[in-house]
């Protein structure tokens, strides 16, 4: 398995700002992703992100908004810009083991948008 | 639109219980299927996988599910639940097609076991 650490692990900020959201693996992973987990509902994938390459959004999520960087197989930030309280929500890190081609998370960021 | 859909949003049960979850998908292709847990305070685990051969997968803590291809179906069970049970379980969807990255969760259960 693999261990990942996120950080921040909580934060509050203020509508209009911008936060970055740092996720780091103990291993080499090729792939990460990062997930919304919004109050009282499940888990959705913003985009997947693969070092080397740009990110892949899915819909309704855009770079501008969520701009995300990978610059090392080990690391990866995602940005979410000019919050509003529709952002509030937990960020999820997640890499998808080379070997065992399992999808380990990491223990969220909760961001209140105020 | 690809989708999971998990029966139960809550589930109470007494210790020593049986405990079954649904979990139905939509989508005709091949699929890996998971379930993951996250306990109060925990941040998600993976519990059990299918990905091919018997259908009948065992997990960690007595868990096991069984994949229905016919019903698009990966139910959770165990046979005796206990209170450190006591979690919200998502089941999740990886459509082949797409790769080994996307996975689809379902909404999830919370399951409280009562002693």
């Amino acid at each position: 398995s693999a261990v990942i650490s996120q950080k921040p692990s909580r934060d509050i900020c203020q509508r209009g700002t911008s936060l970055t959201i740092q996720c780091q693996v103990d291993s080499q992973v090729t792939m990460m992703f990062w997930y919304r987990q919004q109050p009282g509902q499940s888990l959705t994938l913003i985009a997947t992100a693969n070092q080397g390459s740009e990110a892949t959004y899915e819909s309704g999520f855009v770079i501008d908004k969520f701009p995300i960087s990978r610059p090392n197989l080990t690391f990866s930030t995602l940005t979410v810009s000019n919050m509003s309280p529709e952002d509030s929500s937990i960020y999820l890190c997640s890499v998808l083991s080379d070997i065992s081609y399992e999808q380990y998370f990491g223990p969220g960021t909760r961001l209140t948008v105020t | 639109a690809q989708s999971v859909s998990q029966h139960n949003h809550h589930v109470i049960l007494s210790e020593a219980a049986s405990l079954e979850l649904g979990c139905n998908y939509s989508y005709g292709g091949t699929v890996n299927l998971f379930w993951y847990v996250q306990y109060p305070g925990q941040h998600l685990q993976l519990l059990l996988k299918y990905f091919s051969g018997d259908p009948l997968v065992k997990g960690i803590k007595g868990f096991e599910a069984e994949f229905i291809k016919s019903k698009f179906s990966f139910n959770l069970r165990k046979p005796s639940v206990q209170w450190s049970d006591t979690a919200e379980y998502f089941c999740a969807v990886n459509p082949l097609s797409g790769g080994y990255n996307k996975l689809i969760f379902g909404a999830g259960t919370r399951l409280a076991v009562h002693p």
